[in-house]
């Protein structure tokens, strides 16, 4: 089990554009959540998908948005790229739980540069 | 707002010296916490959480709801502990985790 695979690894984009990371979550997971993580900061929770649906979203603008696909794998995309979402992003997957106890998996995160 | 502080950006200790690596945390309800543990190269991964009540790596720590901390203990740390620690926090009816800033520790030979 590969656990949670992210990619690309690295990302150089410039302020305007548009860009697209992805995710594999863990075998047996169903459930995929992303952090972005700023340098010298924690993580921080942008939004969870469950059953192809955002379940919850942090505070972050619209700019930010996702997709989850039948086979559980997701997408972060985010618009209008400004030099502020230079950053590390996690995905991080779990398996749905009744209640917020749920172990995360983290993936190895995508570098993303804004120039 | 809920928050989680971890006061010390970096934590320098000497192998067999005891370790504590403090986490504060703002949520006036029933908190889960955890301790996320990086080492180099390697993904977060959790080291341990509250309600197991358990012993990971010779790691323990103990929700304080007084004093509302959940601060990490080990009584002599070893050069393999070197690590980013994170303390997380997460509630009934939410789906997310409020991580801290990290403390960085140095175990020193």
């Amino acid at each position: 089990d590969a656990g949670v695979t992210q990619s690309p690894t690295h990302l150089i984009k410039t302020r305007g554009q548009q860009v697209t990371l992805r995710c594999s979550p863990k075998s047996g997971h169903d459930t995929v959540s992303w952090y972005q993580q700023a340098l010298g900061q924690g993580p921080q929770f942008i939004f969870q998908y469950y059953e192809e649906e955002e379940r919850q979203r942090g505070n972050f603008p619209d700019r930010f948005s996702g997709h989850q696909f039948p086979n559980y794998s997701s997408e972060l995309n985010v618009n209008a790229l400004l030099l502020g979402d230079s950053a590390l992003y996690l995905c991080a997957s779990s398996q749905a739980g009744t209640t917020t106890n749920e172990k995360l998996f983290f993936g190895s995160g995508t570098q993303l540069s804004v120039l | 707002a809920q928050r989680v502080t971890q006061p010390e950006k970096l934590l320098s200790v000497f192998k067999g010296a005891p370790v504590e690596l403090k986490c504060n945390y703002s949520y006036s309800g029933s908190p889960e916490l955890f301790w996320y543990v990086q080492y180099s190269r390697q993904r977060l991964q959790l080291l341990l959480r509250h309600i197991s009540r358990e012993s990971i790596k010779g790691f323990t720590a103990d929700l304080n709801k007084g004093e509302t901390s959940f601060h990490l203990k080990k009584p002599f740390a070893q050069e393999e502990d070197s690590a980013m620690y994170y303390c997380a926090l997460t509630f009934s009816g939410t789906y997310k985790y409020i991580f801290g800033t990290g403390t960085r520790l140095k175990v020193l030979a």
